[in-house]
């Protein structure tokens, strides 16, 4: 069975810090992909980054960046030089290789940025 | 690239009736859409996997008289649900699944929040 496990409930940071927002998973899956998302007030989810299980590089995509330790089984989402609007709802999910249409989420962590 | 639509975003409605909730992806095909609900303060729940041109698969628990699925197109998806009641208030959220980059992964759309009176 595949679980997602986001231990903050809730977090602050000052703007312009660096904040890092924790994600473990439990899988007995080789293949998976691991993924966060953002949904701000409005509800949406926004896609911000991607890490298959094999990739031997953590990913990046502008100021986000993610922390992958496979052997922890860890995954966490590292926002750079916090902005204002970085305040919302962060969700960790993760998806088996073979079967992209399983995504499991975890509870959420609810980020917000101080000025 | 990889939107996705909800319409409307948001619906009232009395106790007893139906109420539909299209999905579309604007910019690209999706063979595969997906029905969430969420909960306040809550995680998404998977409810249903929608196959274009097939019978959607439902998730143990979801009642899939209630919960109608049409994968029509590969550019909509309809969700309706019927004789809505007032546990069925919640906020109802489509993806579609989309090539992004190295992986496979699932574009929202930006949901409709459901309010049943």
């Amino acid at each position: 069975a595949q679980k997602i496990t986001q231990t903050q409930p809730g977090m602050f940071v000052q703007e312009k810090e660096a904040v890092t927002l924790d994600c473990t998973y439990d899988t007995s899956d080789q293949s998976y992909g691991l993924f966060w998302y953002k949904q701000p007030s409005s509800g949406e989810m926004i896609f911000l980054i991607y890490q298959g299980s094999y990739d031997e590089q953590n990913a990046t995509e502008g100021r986000y960046s993610l922390n992958f330790q496979k052997a922890r089984k860890s995954a966490n989402l590292v926002i750079s030089a916090s902005q204002l609007g970085d305040s919302a709802m962060y969700f960790c999910a993760m998806s088996p290789l073979y079967n992209f249409n399983k995504f499991y989420f975890g509870s959420g962590t609810k980020l917000n940025v101080k000025p | 690239g990889a939107v996705v639509s909800q319409h409307p975003s948001w619906v009232i409605c009395k106790s007893g009736t139906s109420v539909k909730i299209e999905c579309r992806s604007l910019d690209f095909q999706a063979t595969t859409m997906f029905w969430y609900r969420q909960f306040p303060k809550q995680s998404l729940m998977l409810m249903a996997t929608s196959n274009e041109g097939s019978k959607a698969t439902y998730e143990q628990g979801v009642e899939k008289d209630k919960f109608l699925i049409n994968h029509a197109s590969l550019t909509l998806s309809t969700l309706t649900v019927t004789s809505a009641h007032p546990e069925d208030s919640s906020f109802y959220i489509c993806s579609a699944r989309a090539i992004a980059g190295r992986g496979d992964t699932q574009y929202f759309g930006p949901g409709t929040r459901l309010t049943v009176l």
